[in-house]
């Protein structure tokens, strides 16, 4: 158990549709960080918040946004989803930027119907 | 921005046999290159990680050696046993832009008893 907990495991949706996706880190962990997994592109790297504040953003559509709250757990939203959105979604924790072990969740697998 | 390439894609090797698997990298800044493991259904897990101030580094048979000049890492499992099968990814980051992980494709590793 890494101690990093995602909610849900699943979910399944239809196209068009908006959900949320949670990411609570590790105690005492202040950044996190959201990838995406997909059969053809990779672990792509999405976005990272620090203490709240957004830090870095990589390949991440306009359609998809997050946030992190001041219990440092972490949303990210994905909407008017595509077909193509269907993949694994891992959130990954640190105790601080740098290069420091990242922890993974067990990740949300998203599929879009 | 970086980019990582990994190869084999799969590789099959007999129980207690040796298991190569090989990155290269692009980015000479980045510092941190860690190795992750995944099984079915998990989330990515850390089995080893080395940073650019160091060429090699072992944990029991997992080993990693980094060659800064060719910008290229590789890991090594001796004496393979049938629960290393697993889909392994090698990473590259760099410290100030945070821990956020740039992939490779990833290998499939089977190990046949």
């Amino acid at each position: 158990d890494s101690g990093v907990t995602q909610t849900p495991k699943h979910l399944i949706t239809a196209t068009g549709q908006r959900v949320t996706l949670r990411c609570s880190p590790r105690s005492g962990d202040l950044s996190v960080y959201w990838y995406q997994q997909s059969l053809d592109q990779g672990l792509q790297f999405l976005i990272h918040y620090y203490n709240g504040e957004e830090r870095a953003k990589g390949n991440i559509l306009e359609r998809f946004s997050a946030q992190q709250f001041p219990d440092l757990h972490s949303e990210l939203n994905l909407s008017s989803l595509e077909l193509g959105d269907s993949a694994l979604y891992f959130c990954a924790s640190t105790s601080q930027g740098g290069d420091t072990e990242a922890f993974f969740g067990q990740g949300t697998r998203l599929t879009v119907v | 921005g970086e980019n990582v390439e990994q190869h084999p894609s799969t590789l099959s090797v007999q129980e207690g046999d040796s298991a190569v698997i090989k990155c290269t990298y692009s980015d000479s800044a980045s510092n941190y290159f860690p190795w992750y493991k995944q099984e079915l259904g998990k989330g990515p897990q850390l089995i080893i990680d080395i940073r650019s101030n160091v060429g090699e580094k072992k944990d029991q048979r997992i080993a990693v050696t980094l060659n800064k000049t060719a910008k290229h890492f590789s890991l090594h499992i001796t004496e393979t046993q049938p629960e290393d099968s697993a889909v392994y990814f090698c990473a590259a980051s760099f410290g100030n832009a945070g821990n956020m992980l740039t992939f490779g494709g990833g290998t499939r590793l089977m190990v046949k008893p």
